[in-house]
C-alpha cells in the first residue's frame, strides 16, 4: 500500500514568486492536513481539509491557501514567497474527520528553500 | 491555547541503555496523544497513538504512558540501539480542532 506521497520532494524559488506543493494522502483516508517545520523546530499546523471542506487553519498569513480535490489529493499554496518560507512541509492524512480516530500519517516532505 | 514542551532537547546515551523521553501538554482536554519519530531531513513515523482514555499503549521495545489529568507523556525506549538515534515528537489532539500540536522533540544519539 502506498502511503502518504508528496510532490515535489525538493525545490528553491526566488523571492516573490509563488509555489505550489501537492499532497496524495493514502488510499481510503478523506483528511489531509498541512504542516510547516522549521529547521529545529516541531512542526506547525496551517491547513486541514476534509471532503473538501476547510476544517481549520493555523496562524498562517493569507498567502497561503489550500485545496482538496475530489480524489482527496490535495495542494498547499505559497504565494509572494518570503525567505522565511524556507521550510519541510509536510502533508498528513487521516481516515476522518473526527478528532477521536485521527491517527495520522505523514508523507516524506517537500523542502522549499527560498533565495 | 495548548502549549507541548519536550525536555530535554537533546540526548545522549551508550547502546543498550533505556531511553525516557518526556512529552508535557498545558491543557488536559485532548482526544489523542501521538509520538512520532524523525529523521534528518525526512518526514514523520507514527510511533504510537495513545487515546485519551488508554493509560499506556506498547508496540515492540516501545511504551508511551499517558497520565492526561497531569499533562504529561512518556515514551520509554527498551535496550536502545544506534538504529534508534533519530528525533521524537509528541503531538496532542485537542477539543479545539482537528489539528495536531507539536512539541519541540527530542534528538536522541545512541553510541555504539
Amino acid at each position: 500500500d502506498a502511503g502518504v506521497t508528496q510532490s515535489p520532494t525538493h525545490l528553491i524559488k526566488t523571492r516573490g514568486q509563488h509555489v505550489t506543493l501537492r499532497c496524495s494522502p493514502i488510499s481510503g483516508h478523506k483528511s489531509v492536513s498541512w504542516y510547516q517545520q522549521v529547521l529545529g523546530q516541531g512542526p506547525q499546523f496551517i491547513f486541514q481539509y476534509y471532503e473538501k471542506e476547510e476544517r481549520g487553519r493555523g496562524n498562517f498569513p493569507d498567502r497561503f491557501s489550500a485545496r482538496q480535490f475530489p480524489n482527496y489529493s490535495s495542494e498547499l499554496n505559497v504565494n509572494a514567497l518570503l525567505l522565511g518560507d524556507s521550510a519541510l512541509y509536510l502533508c498528513a492524512s487521516s481516515g476522518s474527520g473526527d478528532r477521536r480516530n485521527t491517527e495520522a500519517f505523514f508523507g516524506q516532505g517537500t523542502r522549499l528553500t527560498v533565495v | 491555547k495548548q502549549e507541548v514542551t519536550q525536555i530535554p532537547a537533546a540526548l545522549s546515551v551508550p547502546e543498550g541503555e533505556n531511553l525516557v523521553l518526556n512529552c508535557s501538554f498545558t491543557d488536559s482536554a485532548i482526544y489523542n496523544l501521538q509520538w512520532f519519530r524523525q529523521d534528518p531531513g525526512k518526514g514523520l513515523t507514527s510511533l504510537l497513538l495513545i487515546q485519551s482514555s488508554q493509560r499506556e499503549q506498547t508496540s515492540g521495545r516501545l511504551n508511551a504512558s499517558l497520565d492526561k489529568s497531569s499533562g504529561r507523556s512518556t515514551l520509554y525506549i527498551a535496550a536502545s540501539q544506534p538504529g534508534d538515534s533519530a528525533t521524537y515528537l509528541c503531538a496532542v489532539i485537542g477539543t479545539a480542532g482537528n489539528k495536531l500540536t507539536f512539541g519541540g522533540g527530542t534528538r536522541v544519539l545512541v553510541k555504539p
